[in-house]
Order: structure tokens, then C-alpha cells, then sequence
């Protein structure tokens, strides 16, 4: 059965970094384009970032130049590098993998999310 | 703030037929990308409903049904069960970023 599991969430001051990381299980995720997508508390989804197979970044401007994500494929994970978190960071962040359409991509396996908290 | 517009809430019987508008623009759901939707149930992560404006995920009833129009899309859900109670979301692309609607509750009454 295919799975993703995040780690590394917390609690992390407003300036501060944070780590995420997420691990593919069940399939092989170097085959696929893997996203961050997270959901601030009672609100939507919010896209974040996406990686594709050939190690090409792509971020909302909300969080371009704070955010990196990466991939090691022979760990078979994906992680997410947030820097200068703000409070409206705080979110619950969910690691995806993308399947693409005709004219787009979709997010078609979710892990449990791992929650981030900025906050003094 | 989201380019793309959801009612926030819908409500039918069950057995009922309800729709999700998901209200777009000529840079996103116009310009011809394709919709996806989502289901998330509370404390849960989101689960794909329909991808490719129509298409359905292996074991996804047929009950639920995508599609296209102009700058709008819909989510319609036929014969409303209990186990549709839920929240949902429309996404797409738009100028170099993935972007989602801004939800919908589905009350089943």
C-alpha cells in the first residue's frame, strides 16, 4: 500500500527555521513530482511548494525566498526547508504527490499532514 | 485570497442531487486548465474526488461527477448519502502557481 509520512513539525519562533521532511512508501517517489500543501487553522488549502523528477523548484510568492524543498531519491523523501517562518506560516503541512492531467496537475496521495506552529 | 470562488455552504436531503460552483477567471479555470476536486472530512487530510474535470479515481462512487464551463466549474453530487458530509475543494492553475477554491461545506440534512 502506498503511504507518505511527514515528520518534523513544532512549535518555532516567529524569525525561526524549521525542517519538514516526508517519507514515500510503497512506490518509488523519484518516478513523481512530490508538493507541500498546507491548511492554516480553520482555513483552506494553500499550495506551497513542488518539486519534479528532474529536481526543478516552484513556489507561490508567498513563500518564495524563505522556502526550499529538496529530494533524495535514493532515501526515497522529500523535505521542506522553512526559513523566516511568520505566524500566518502556522498551518498543518501535508506532503503530496502530483499526477498531471491534460492541461494540469493534481495532487493524488496525501499524508496525515504534520502540524507547525509560529508563535512567541 | 483565492482566484478561485466556492459557495461556503450546500445542503441537501439525502437522495438529493447538489452542485459546487467553483468561480474562476480567463487565467486559470478560462484559459482552459483542467479542475480537480477534493473530499476532506474533519481532522483528516484532503482525498482526491475528481481529477482532469471529470475523470474519478479508482473507488470513487460515480455519484459524484466533475465538469467545465467557460471560467466555472462543478462538483455535482446524485443522491445525497449521510457519508457526504464533508468539505470540499475545487483547484486548478493559474500564472505559474496550483491554487484552490476557497471550500464548500456539504450539510446533509
Amino acid at each position: 500500500e502506498v503511504h507518505l509520512l511527514e515528520s518534523g513539525g513544532g512549535l518555532v519562533q516567529p524569525g525561526g527555521s524549521l525542517r519538514l521532511s516526508c517519507a514515500a512508501s510503497g512506490f518509488t517517489s523519484s518516478l513523481y513530482a512530490m508538493s507541500w500543501v498546507r491548511q492554516a487553522p480553520g482555513k483552506g488549502l494553500e499550495w506551497v511548494s513542488a518539486i519534479n523528477i528532474a529536481h526543478n523548484t516552484f513556489y507561490p510568492e508567498s513563500v518564495k525566498g524563505r522556502f526550499t524543498t529538496s529530494r533524495d531519491n535514493s532515501e526515497n523523501t522529500v523535505s521542506l526547508q522553512m526559513n523566516s517562518l511568520r505566524a500566518e506560516d502556522t498551518a498543518v503541512y501535508y506532503c503530496t504527490r502530483e499526477g498531471s492531467s491534460d492541461r494540469g496537475w493534481y495532487f493524488d496521495l496525501w499524508g496525515r499532514g504534520t502540524p507547525v506552529t509560529v508563535s512567541s | 485570497q483565492s482566484v478561485l470562488t466556492q459557495p461556503p455552504s450546500v445542503s441537501g436531503a439525502p437522495g438529493q442531487r447538489v452542485t459546487i460552483s467553483c468561480t474562476g477567471s480567463t487565467f486559470n479555470i478560462g484559459a482552459g486548465y483542467d479542475v480537480h476536486w477534493y473530499q476532506q472530512f474533519p481532522g483528516t487530510a484532503p482525498k482526491l474526488l475528481i481529477y482532469g474535470n471529470n475523470n474519478r479515481p479508482s473507488g470513487v462512487p460515480d455519484r459524484f461527477s466533475g465538469s467545465t464551463s467557460g471560467t466555472s466549474a462543478s462538483l455535482a453530487i446524485t443522491g445525497l448519502q449521510a457519508e457526504d458530509e464533508a468539505d470540499y475543494y475545487c483547484q486548478s492553475y493559474d500564472s505559474g502557481s496550483n491554487v484552490f477554491g476557497t471550500g464548500t461545506k456539504v450539510t446533509v440534512l
